[in-house]
């Protein structure tokens, strides 16, 4: 399967823990992003890469949170001290980086449930 | 600033009966507009994307949406719906020009389809 991938698919801890997801994008594939997603609702932006670079960040994105993607290729998110408010889903994407518009690639997403 | 509105958050047809699941877009700049679905414990799909080419836009398992710029509105429909089409459906916005083109998701549309 050549889609994006994320792991774990599921991650359950206690408040005030560390967790470190991981993305693995469309290979060749310049931009990856990082959306959250709670229940009953739809996704929100968190962050984007540019390959190695990451060029946006939405205001959800505390300073708990950080993301990287060494070296343009897979990508991981972390989260330091977890609460109960960060429980979500956690959605990759990729697009080509080409042309105008946009069309991104998701994966199955990682869902975090913290106690 | 761009923004999504879905104005139902649950449709029920029977199977066999048309589908429209409405949505209007507040965009300053030329908008790309999506429509994804997400099925029970599986990743977003793209379903169909608006690129200024034509205004009615077909997409995967019969699904087609018009661009209204008027009226910005980006409607999908279906003439007859089928009971895998039972999802949740999200439209999508994103600023061609002006954004690195992170999506702006709508709250999302559940549909539930009737035997």
């Amino acid at each position: 399967d050549t889609g994006v991938s994320q792991d774990p698919r599921h991650k359950i801890t206690k408040r005030g823990q560390n967790v470190t997801f991981r993305c693995d994008p469309i290979s060749e594939h310049n931009r990856l992003y990082w959306y959250r997603q709670t229940l009953g609702q739809g996704p929100e932006f968190l962050t984007y890469f540019q390959n190695e670079a990451q060029l946006e960040k939405s205001r959800l994105l505390s300073d708990r949170f950080s993301a990287e993607r060494p070296k343009g290729s897979f990508s991981t998110l972390e989260i330091q001290r977890t609460e109960q408010g960060d429980s979500a889903m956690y959605l990759c994407a990729s697009s080509p980086g080409q042309g105008l518009y946009n069309e991104q690639f998701f994966g199955p997403g990682t869902r975090l449930t913290v106690l | 600033a761009q923004s999504v509105t879905q104005l139902d958050s649950h449709v029920s047809v029977s199977e066999g009966t048309p589908v429209l699941l409405r949505c209007n877009y507040s965009s300053s700049y030329s908008p790309s507009l999506f429509w994804y679905v997400q099925h029970p414990n599986k990743g977003l799909q793209l379903l169909l994307k608006y690129t200024s080419a034509a205004t009615l836009v077909k997409g995967i398992n019969g699904f087609e949406a018009e661009f209204k710029k008027s009226e910005t509105s980006f409607h999908l429909t279906k003439p007859s719906a089928h009971m895998s089409d039972a999802a949740e459906y999200f439209c999508v916005v994103s600023e061609r020009i002006r954004s690195q083109g992170n999506l702006i998701f709508g709250k999302g549309t559940k549909l539930s389809v009737k035997p």
